[in-house]
């Protein structure tokens, strides 16, 4: 099954952009990429999903690779809220719903 | 629109004990997701629902583990007897099923403590 490689940590600055890195190698040619974040006692939420093609909602925005073997999660401004564990997540083979989670990255922000 | 809602949310018992947790769905969400995830890891799927049938157990632990949901709306997960590596928080999630989009909404999680 695919699975992700993330930074297990990260700092950024109050409202400023933030860019957490996924690698994602043994991706295939169906599988979507996934992010959910998981602020502190709580359950995890949805961020954003993708495919090929970069995606933009109203919390982040999701750079895809060319070669899809990597991808980016954009904070474009962060704030205090948005400090949490965010994972980068693929599907198990043929599957469209049961995700591989890994450990995340937790994001640290400094006001 | 409610959340997904889960009782208990804090659960402190004594090994060999059972315990009960129960979880509502968003309205009109067929899928339900019981999830298990311990302390620095990413949650790891239990069991998946499709209406009231279990479509996916095949990471419950049966000899200790079961589930239901009944009329298809809300769910339940009993351990029974309790040990000590159970001690983790207890995720329920549900979504629409809207294709390929496998967007999940979880509930806050009930934390279990097995002493």
């Amino acid at each position: 099954d695919a699975k992700t490689t993330q930074p297990n940590s990260m700092e950024s600055n109050e409202e400023e952009p933030v860019h957490l890195p996924c690698n994602h190698s043994t991706i295939s040619g169906t599988d979507y990429i996934h992010w959910y974040r998981q602020l502190p006692s709580q359950g995890p939420e949805y961020v954003i999903h993708g495919l090929t093609s970069n995606v933009n909602n109203r919390m982040a925005s999701l750079a895809i690779a060319e070669d899809r073997k990597s991808s980016t999660l954009i904070l474009h401004r962060a704030t205090l809220r948005d400090a949490a564990v965010y994972y980068c997540i693929l599907p198990v083979a043929d599957s469209n719903y049961q995700l591989i989670w890994g450990a995340g990255t937790k994001l640290i922000i400094k006001p | 629109e409610a959340g997904v809602v889960q009782s208990p949310r804090y659960k402190i018992i004594e090994k060999k004990q059972p315990v009960a947790f129960w979880c509502n769905p968003i309205s009109g969400h067929n899928t339900l997701y019981w999830y298990r995830q311990n302390l620095g890891q990413g949650p790891e799927l239990l069991i998946r629902y499709e209406n009231e049938e279990a479509v996916d157990d095949s990471q419950l632990p049966k000899d200790r583990f079961s589930a239901e949901r009944l009329k298809g709306v809300d769910s339940t997960l009993k351990i029974q007897p309790a040990e000590l590596g159970d001690s983790a928080v207890y995720l329920c999630a549900s979504s629409p099923w809207t294709g390929h989009s496998y967007e999940q909404y979880f509930g806050p999680g009930t934390r279990l403590t097995v002493t």
